[in-house]
């Protein structure tokens, strides 16, 4: 069945360093979202990207998809403190919603 | 808009009971909701695809008779652990789609079962 890994499983940075985690799927992926879970919460959406190459930024996060639309990733520039949480990549091969997630990023960021 | 409510948040159960946990969307007609299950520290795994007013597809690996799923209305979808077992204890998210490709969580419910 369809895999999605990321890389690195754990990343433990000081405020103000950068941050990327890199989401890989076994198949072609239709589009890939990337959700942001804090410690003891749920899931929440941060963005959808649906075409090869497309790069997509938000404030201090950046998103790219892949030309081959099997690999994407996410950086931030400048982490903070509230951008502690683990971020996971999800990957949509055309079923309307039906997600495989990735097996996440945990970020941890101290001053 | 697009909020999505699940209840209880947290349940603790006695081995051998059953467990129902309820996922409304609160704002949008959802056509499909989605149940995970989610063990500490890891990802999220789709257990079953719920589609109103039609019989649940399970994914490989779930046991169909131990988590039923109803998905009534346009609005809401359960999902009852039967005959709960300690390993059966983990956070259990749903979420909803009103058609797009975007889904919207529930907050999640987690459920130790003693």
């Amino acid at each position: 069945g369809q895999q999605v890994m990321q890389i690195p499983q754990y990343q433990h940075v000081q405020e103000g360093e950068d941050f990327t985690t890199y989401c890989n799927s076994s198949t072609t992926l239709s589009n890939i979202q990337w959700y942001k879970q804090r410690p003891g919460g749920h899931p929440v959406f941060l963005i959808q990207l649906v075409k090869s190459g497309e790069v997509k930024k938000q404030k201090r996060l950046t998103f790219q998809f892949g030309e081959a639309k099997k690999n994407s990733s996410l950086h931030i520039t400048a982490t903070q403190t509230t951008d502690v949480g683990t971020y996971f990549c999800a990957g949509n091969t055309g079923t309307a919603s039906k997600l495989t997630f990735g097996t996440g990023t945990r970020l941890q960021v101290t001053l | 808009g697009a909020v999505v409510s699940q209840h209880p948040s947290r349940v603790i159960c006695k081995s051998g009971t059953s467990v129902k946990i309820e996922c409304r969307s609160l704002d949008f007609q959802a056509t499909t909701m989605f149940w995970y299950r989610q063990f500490p520290k890891k990802s999220l795994m789709l257990m079953a695809t719920s589609n109103e007013g039609s019989k649940a597809t399970y994914e490989q690996g779930v046991e169909k008779d131990k988590f039923l799923i109803n998905h009534a209305s346009l609005t809401l979808s359960t999902l009852t652990v039967t005959s709960a077992h300690p390993e059966d204890s983990s956070f259990y998210i749903c979420s909803a789609s009103r058609g797009e490709t975007e889904a919207f969580f529930g907050q999640g419910t987690r459920l130790t079962v003693v």
